[in-house]
């Protein structure tokens, strides 16, 4: 059974830090591409960023209003991926979702979210 | 442009056959991937490529392509469809970008 857990919300102030993280179980993650899509309260869905495999050269690309401020990374070892957030914003208050990605924009499998509240 | 544009919202009488719309310029080079968001729930991806639904999809969800027009189809839809549906594609504005479409609400009648 696929299973990504992710962990790591909850409520911070503006201009501070939160790193996400989404522990993922049923798939070889290594050969995984692993995307991050946000979902504000009452809003649609985002494209955070996404990661490509280490063998596809573990490349990473944001999308423009988290760009130079949020970081994806891996760790296959432990089959897990993380969101390093950065100078927080209240306008990045929202479900954080981890997928597991099969092509460009095809997100297969899901997390059931984490929640990030930038607040003061 | 690095949009795509739903319409908020469609309505359909159960069994009865409706269309969700995407427009993008993007959607002139790539195809778009569709995914139904009940309330409290993850997304679930139900259409991708060219019309290949995941397991578990009812082939009563279909996907066409026209220009900067992309379409899912639901035909007979049942109450369990009602939904939020998010199309997905590749931005425009940088290939190796993606971006998902405003959503549109459908309500089953």
């Amino acid at each position: 059974e696929v299973q990504l857990v992710e962990s790591g919300g909850g409520l911070i102030k503006p201009g501070g830090s939160l790193r996400l993280s989404c522990a993922v179980s049923g798939f070889t993650f290594s050969n995984a591409w692993m995307t991050w899509v946000r979902q504000a309260p009452g809003k649609g869905l985002e494209w955070v960023g996404r990661i490509k495999s280490r063998t596809e050269g573990g490349t990473t690309d944001y999308a423009a209003p988290v760009k130079g401020r949020f970081t994806i990374s891996r760790d296959d070892s432990q089959n897990t991926l993380y969101l390093q957030m950065n100078s927080l914003k209240t306008e990045d208050t929202a479900v954080y979702y981890c997928t597991a990605t099969l092509d460009y924009g095809v997100y297969k499998y899901w997390g059931q979210g984490t929640l990030v509240t930038v607040s003061s | 442009s690095s949009e795509l544009t739903q319409d908020p919202a469609v309505s359909v009488a159960l069994g009865q056959t409706v269309r969700i719309t995407c427009q993008g310029d993007s959607l002139r080079s790539y195809y778009a991937s569709w995914y139904q968001q009940k309330p409290g729930q993850a997304p679930l991806l139900v259409l991708y490529g060219k019309n290949i639904r995941p397991s578990g999809i009812p082939d009563r969800f279909s996907g066409s392509g026209s220009g900067n027009t992309a379409s899912l189809a639901i035909t007979g839809a049942q109450a369990e469809d009602e939904a939020d549906y998010y199309c997905n594609s590749r931005d425009s504005s940088g290939i190796h970008l993606e971006v998902f479409g405003g959503g549109t609400k459908l309500t089953v009648l």
